[in-house]
Formats: structure tokens, sequence, C-alpha cells
């Protein structure tokens, strides 16, 4: 799987937009960017994926570049609740004997 | 809908005794299984995953076995536990066939003193 690279911590204001950038320059044609993030002492939560196109769900935005070399996660506004750990992965989708491996991730601090 | 059950949600236990988590999934079936760790301050680990029943696949040798006696039960166990087995111990499951991951479970934070 490609290794992804993100920002190791964010800072955002509360009701404000997060964007969280991630870093994915080795991706390969068939590899999906995923979005998951871990609440302290809680599982992952996934949030979006994407291939090429741009998406969007009740949770957030997700911008790939045409490139896809690098992508951003969008919360639009975010609250006192998203305050999170945010993985980025990249990876096949159709593989089950590949398991998805979780890098560091961006530690998002949403304040008051 | 689907629903993914773990327990323990904590578990301080002695250095050498013995260990199981277990891990039970609704609402689907056949699905793919998994078992992660996440030692303090870094990323999961990918331990054990499932495709079906009996099949149990590693990713990294450790102190640890997984089995599979049905189909939407995951069993994390060590016969000896150490004092590396520390850390956060999640289950997830995906749709047969894919890698992806929609569902974890809560998780277990497992002490060893």
């Amino acid at each position: 799987d490609a290794k992804t690279t993100q920002p190791t911590s964010m800072d955002c204001a509360e009701g404000r937009a997060a964007n969280l950038p991630c870093n994915h320059s080795t991706i390969s044609g068939n590899e999906y960017v995923y979005w998951y993030r871990q609440i302290h002492s809680q599982g992952p939560q996934y949030i979006i994926h994407g291939l090429k196109n741009n998406e969007t769900n009740e949770m957030a935005s997700l911008i790939i570049t045409e490139d896809r070399k690098s992508s951003t996660l969008i919360l639009p506004h975010a609250t006192l609740r998203d305050t999170a750990v945010y993985y980025c992965i990249v990876r096949v989708r159709n593989n089950a004997g590949n398991m998805l491996t979780f890098g560091g991730g961006t530690r998002l601090m949403v304040k008051p | 809908s689907q629903t993914i059950h773990q327990w323990p949600a904590t578990l301080v236990q002695p250095v050498g005794s013995p260990l199981s988590l277990e891990c039970t999934v609704e609402g689907t079936s056949n699905p793919n299984l998994y078992w992660y760790r996440q030692a303090a301050g870094r990323g999961l680990q990918l331990l054990f995953y499932s495709v079906g029943i009996g099949q149990i696949s590693s990713e990294v040798p450790q102190n640890l076995s997984a089995s599979r006696p049905q189909d939407r039960q995951f069993i994390l166990s060590s016969k000896k536990l150490l004092l590396s087995d520390s850390g956060f111990y999640l289950c997830a499951w995906s749709v047969a066939g894919t890698a992806h991951l929609d569902f974890f479970g809560q998780g277990t934070r497992l002490t060893v003193v």
C-alpha cells in the first residue's frame, strides 16, 4: 500500500472549516483514499473515501487533486466533538488480505 | 443494521495469565474479520484477519493467536500474556471480498501487570 504523509497536529476554531491535508505521492491507479478518525479510547470511525472524484457525505468532503498525489479532508463546520486523530489511508479496495495500515494521523484539536 | 460487539472494554491481567477477547458481528453474513492492536501513541497494527470459519491469517509473529469458530465470531487468545501485550485491541469487519472497513468495535484496553 502507498505511504501517506500527514501533519502531526492541527488546531481549528469551533464553527470554522477544518482542512486536513494528506500526501500520497506514490498512490497506484487502483488505490482508493480513505479517511478515518479515532476519538480517544474508541474504535476508528469511517468518514469517507474516494478514487478520483471529489466526494461529499453528511460528515465531510474529500478533495482529491487531479494527479491524485494528495487530498484534503474538509469538515465544513468543526465542532468540539470533532476533536480526534484523523487517519488518511490509501489502499486497494477489493483485497481483504492486505489490510488497512494506520499511520500516525493528524491530531485535530477544535477549540472554542 | 450491522453491529459489532467487543468485550470486555477494559482488562487487567497478570503476566503469564491467559487471554480471551471476543468479538461478534450481527446483521451480516460471511464478513471478513480483523484484530488490530494499538500501542500507546501509535497507529493501528493488524494482527489477524479471517475470510471464513476456521481461516486465520497472521500478519505479525507474536504471543497471540486467533480463532473463528463461527461465521460471525472472532476470538483473540493468548496462553501466557507478556508485558508487551498491553495495548488497545480492536475488532473490525468488512464486507466479504473487500477491504472497505466500515465498522470497528469499541476496543478492549488490556493492561498486563
